[in-house]
């Protein structure tokens, strides 16, 4: 099982604040994975990384940045929130395994803009 | 455009029956199908996968079924208990690559003691 977690769990911060979510991973895997998810809807990928100094846009356009310095820190950045930002941030890492990779996510992070 | 489906957003069953929860796909590359159930303010857990060269799996009180032909899963609980209540999310993949994967909407399950 891989052990992944994230920080702050809730955030209300107001418009135009910079903020960082926090998300690191203890298992070693080397691809790391942001999602947005508003309620009632499907998990939208918007960043993910195949390892270090790695990262890579998904499908979902998000004006979020990510880096990936260390293997097990994927930190996610918005430089001025907005209330459009307001949602639940999922990290996750995966691992191959018969058949295909699994995900393990972490336990996000429900930002809320004013 | 969705490509994975739940047409079904709630379910609600008695604790001790079965439940099925269902999806429907449309891109017939897909090859890889899995479950995730989230309770909520929590990230999801992953539950059950199946890949395409088999039509069904089973762990203990979970299965799923898969219908390539009709590009339906289900997964079945039985039976249900009242821990099993949570959003239940169908995943699939291409080739099993995790940044392909497409998510379904979730149903949310609710089992009734």
């Amino acid at each position: 099982e891989a052990d992944i977690y994230q920080t702050p769990r809730y955030l209300v911060i107001g418009t135009g604040k910079k903020i960082t979510l926090e998300c690191s991973q203890t298992m070693g895997h080397d691809k790391m994975y942001w999602y947005q998810q508003d309620p009632g809807m499907e998990l939208h990928l918007i960043h993910y990384s195949y390892g270090v100094n790695s990262t890579e846009k998904g499908d979902l356009s998000s004006e979020s940045t990510v880096s990936r310095i260390r293997t097990e820190h994927f930190p996610l950045t918005l430089e001025s929130a907005r209330p459009s930002h307001t949602s639940q941030y999922l990290c996750a890492s995966s691992v191959a395994g018969p058949g295909g990779e699994k995900l393990f996510f972490g336990s996000g992070t429900q930002l809320s803009v004013l | 455009d969705q490509q994975v489906k739940q047409n079904s957003p709630s379910l609600s069953v008695q604790e001790g029956r079965i439940s099925i929860l269902n999806c429907d796909y449309t891109n017939s590359m897909f090859d890889y199908f899995l479950w995730y159930k989230k309770y909520p303010a929590e990230g999801p857990t992953f539950l059950i996968s199946i890949s395409s060269i088999k039509d069904k799996n089973e762990d203990g009180r979970f299965t799923v079924f898969l219908n390539k032909s009709a590009k339906h899963l289900s997964l079945h609980i039985v039976p249900s208990q009242p821990g099993d209540s949570a959003v239940y999310f169908c995943a699939a993949s291409i080739q099993g690559g995790s940044e392909k994967l497409v998510f379904g909407k979730g149903t949310k399950l609710t089992v009734n003691p």
